[in-house]
């Protein structure tokens, strides 16, 4: 089965500590990114990477990281600077390949910070 | 400005009618249009990827102006399951980047 998955499903941290989500997909789609929703409002982007090794910060990159050492997975750290970090996470893949580029979507992982 | 706008609803509808939702855009640059549907507290999922010529599939239908700006989705003969968030994407492919707009959410009701 080809997809993105995304682990876990629901985090739960202390302020102050960094932590890291999971993203992996087998679609072999060269670019993957990290997006943001927050209640009522739409997507906003943290990083992309449109290759391995390679990544450019989105448009909400301060306190967050990422690496992109294999094709398959992109996995975000939000750090300890972020200052609302409670949020849903969502990562996504698109084909270069493909005319239109769809994005497809990971389920989610929803963080919470207290 | 936002590079992408949509009327964030409600639409409350009875089962059978027929919706349609618009979205603008501000960078004539942008190249790819798509529609995804989010049910609440789940992933965006794909619905149409929007063809300059506009394009239809079954109950769904898009259109692309972009004289302009605009890309609209038609909802025909309403279903309960319709009931979601609609975003509008779009992408300048030169840049590798999607833009979102805030959702139009449906209501259908019964």
């Amino acid at each position: 089965d080809g997809g993105i998955t995304q682990s876990p499903k629901y985090l739960f941290r202390k302020e102050g500590q960094n932590v890291t989500l999971s993203c992996e997909q087998n679609l072999n789609h060269d670019a993957m990114y990290w997006y943001r929703q927050d209640p009522g409002q739409g997507l906003r982007l943290i990083y992309y990477s449109q290759i391995v090794n390679d990544f450019q910060k989105g448009d909400i990159a301060e306190g967050y990281s990422v690496s992109r050492e294999k094709k398959e997975s992109f996995p975000l750290t939000v750090t300890s600077a972020q200052k609302n970090p409670t949020a849903f996470y969502l990562c996504a893949s698109s084909s270069d390949s493909s005319a239109f580029r769809e994005q497809y979507f990971g389920p989610g992982t929803r963080l919470t910070v207290t | 400005r936002k590079e992408v706008e949509q009327d964030p609803g409600p639409f409350n509808v009875p089962e059978g009618a027929t919706v349609a939702f618009n979205c603008t855009y501000s960078n004539s640059a942008s190249q790819s249009f798509f529609w995804y549907r989010q049910d609440c507290r789940k992933e965006p999922k794909l619905l149409m990827s929007v063809y300059s010529s506009g394009n239809e599939d079954g109950r769904f239908t898009a259109q692309l102006n972009r004289a302009s700006q605009y890309i609209s989705l038609l909802i025909r003969d309403s279903k309960l399951s319709d009931s979601a968030t609609y975003l509008c994407v779009v992408n300048r492919n030169n840049f590798n980047k999607f833009y979102f707009g805030s959702g139009t959410k449906l209501n259908v009701k019964p």
